[in-house]
């Protein structure tokens, strides 16, 4: 297994130009989440989904949006890019099910950086 | 509200000698906590977490960390650190029945020859 992928590694945005980040995950999870991660501040919940078709916001959505067309894949789009976005940006996911349950499996990360 | 805190932003320590990284919570209902370690250039890796039963969790590379509800705190120790574990650890909370995590702003754990 891949486990969680995401994809571009790094990327670099002019203010107000518009991307989307892509994650994919193949164990089957059926919650998936994307988190923004800023220096001394932890990680902040961006949007979260529960299954195909569903999502909901976190702590942090503004300037974001999320879209859950099947299982595998969510992604995270920023429509119009601010300096502020500049940020790694990581996807995880998690099974609801009792093996395993609440552990959250993270990708990579995306380096964005907005100029 | 549910918030996690980790006082200390960094912790120096000599390898071999043991070392304790704290973090505490608030939260008025009842919680899951877990401690992740990010090495450098890398996404989350899950260290060990407390869901029920024993309040002594033991995790990876010798990590352990115990629950005290009292103090509401989840310290994570080792009783000697290697070099290879210079990383950022990360306290986290979750509630709720879609395993969101809220985290703490992380320990940079640096390991001196």
């Amino acid at each position: 297994n891949a486990g969680v992928t995401q994809t571009p590694k790094f990327r670099i945005l002019k203010i107000g130009q518009s991307m989307t980040l892509q994650c994919a995950q193949d164990m089957n999870h059926n919650y998936m989440y994307w988190y923004r991660q800023d220096p001394g501040m932890g990680l902040k919940l961006i949007y979260y989904s529960v299954g195909a078709g569903i999502t909901d916001k976190g702590e942090v959505p503004n300037g974001y949006n999320v879209s859950r067309s099947t299982t595998e894949d969510f992604p995270l789009r920023l429509e119009l890019a601010a300096p502020s976005q500049t940020s790694v940006y990581f996807c995880a996911s998690s099974y609801s099910g009792t093996a395993d349950r609440d552990t959250q499996y993270f990708g990579p990360g995306t380096r964005l950086t907005v100029l | 509200a549910q918030s996690v805190t980790q006082l200390d932003s960094q912790v120096p320590v000599f390898e071999e000698a043991p070392v304790e990284l704290r973090c505490n919570y608030s939260s008025s209902v009842s919680v899951y906590l877990f401690w992740y370690v990010q090495y450098p250039n890398q996404g989350l890796q899950l260290l060990l977490k407390y869901l029920s039963g024993s309040t002594l969790v033991k995790g990876i590379n010798g990590f352990e960390a115990e629950f005290n509800k009292s103090q509401t705190s989840f310290h994570l120790r080792k009783p000697s650190v290697h070099i290879s574990d210079t990383a950022e650890y990360f306290c986290a909370v979750s509630y709720g029945a879609t395993n969101k995590l809220i985290f703490g702003t992380g320990t940079l754990l640096a390991v001196q020859p």
